[in-house]
């Protein structure tokens, strides 16, 4: 199976410090494609970001910034100046063709006040 | 516009009951996805739909069946209810695979 690694279990920063959640996926495929979603306490999952094979620009949205490394097969998420409302489980993700997803085991964020 | 709606929202079952968790979408999406999330953990595929009358299997198919009968609907049916299954059930969906997916808010499940 080709896998999606979140290498960081847990990750706990003071707010307003910027954090980097690493994702780095598996791939056989040329077309593929990249997800982020965020899992607050209230359990649902909210998407943040799609990114396909072809397309490695960096996004910029907000305090929220991506940067996709085809070379490393990396997926990066930062979050500048974090917030206690940032604190969730993100979750970072790979789609090809028709199959569902394959998730990353995801990264517990903590922000504390 | 409801989204992906699941119920029930929380379960409790015996060991061997039997019982079927509900997902319906008004988005008119093609594809509807079943995972489960086990504590810690992220999301396995269950089972899948491309369309109606069209299922395949997952990751982690064993102890499920679905059905595809509308495109609005993909209930997901526990026949023998084992502690194993306890988790939170996602139902999802999107119009093309290349899409974001859809979420449900999720059923907790307990096997007891």
């Amino acid at each position: 199976a080709q896998k999606v690694t979140q290498a960081q279990t847990e990750i706990s920063v003071v707010e307003k410090e910027d954090v980097t959640l690493d994702c780095v996926y598996e791939t056989r495929d040329t077309t593929y494609y990249l997800f982020w979603y965020k899992q607050p306490p209230s359990g649902e999952l909210v998407f943040l970001i799609r990114r396909n094979s072809f397309d490695e620009q960096n996004e910029i949205s907000g305090r929220y910034s991506w940067n996709f490394q085809k070379s490393t097969s990396s997926f990066n998420f930062t979050i500048t100046a974090s917030q206690v409302v940032d604190s969730a489980v993100y979750f970072c993700a790979r789609g090809t063709g028709r199959r569902a997803l394959t998730f990353g085991s995801g990264t517990r964020l903590q922000v504390q006040p | 516009n409801a989204g992906v709606t699941q119920t029930p929202k929380f379960r409790i079952l015996k060991i061997g009951q039997s019982m079927t968790l509900q997902c319906t979408q008004d988005m008119n999406h093609n594809y509807m996805y079943w995972y489960r999330q086990d504590p810690g953990m992220g999301l396995k595929l269950i089972y899948y739909s491309v369309g109606a009358g069209i299922t395949d299997k997952g990751e982690v198919p064993n102890g499920y069946n679905v059905s595809r009968s509308t495109t609005e609907d993909f209930p997901l049916r526990l026949e023998l209810a084992a502690p194993s299954q306890t988790s939170v059930y996602f139902c999802a969906s999107t119009l093309n695979s290349n899409q974001p997916q859809h979420f449900g808010d999720g059923t907790r499940l307990s096997i007891l």
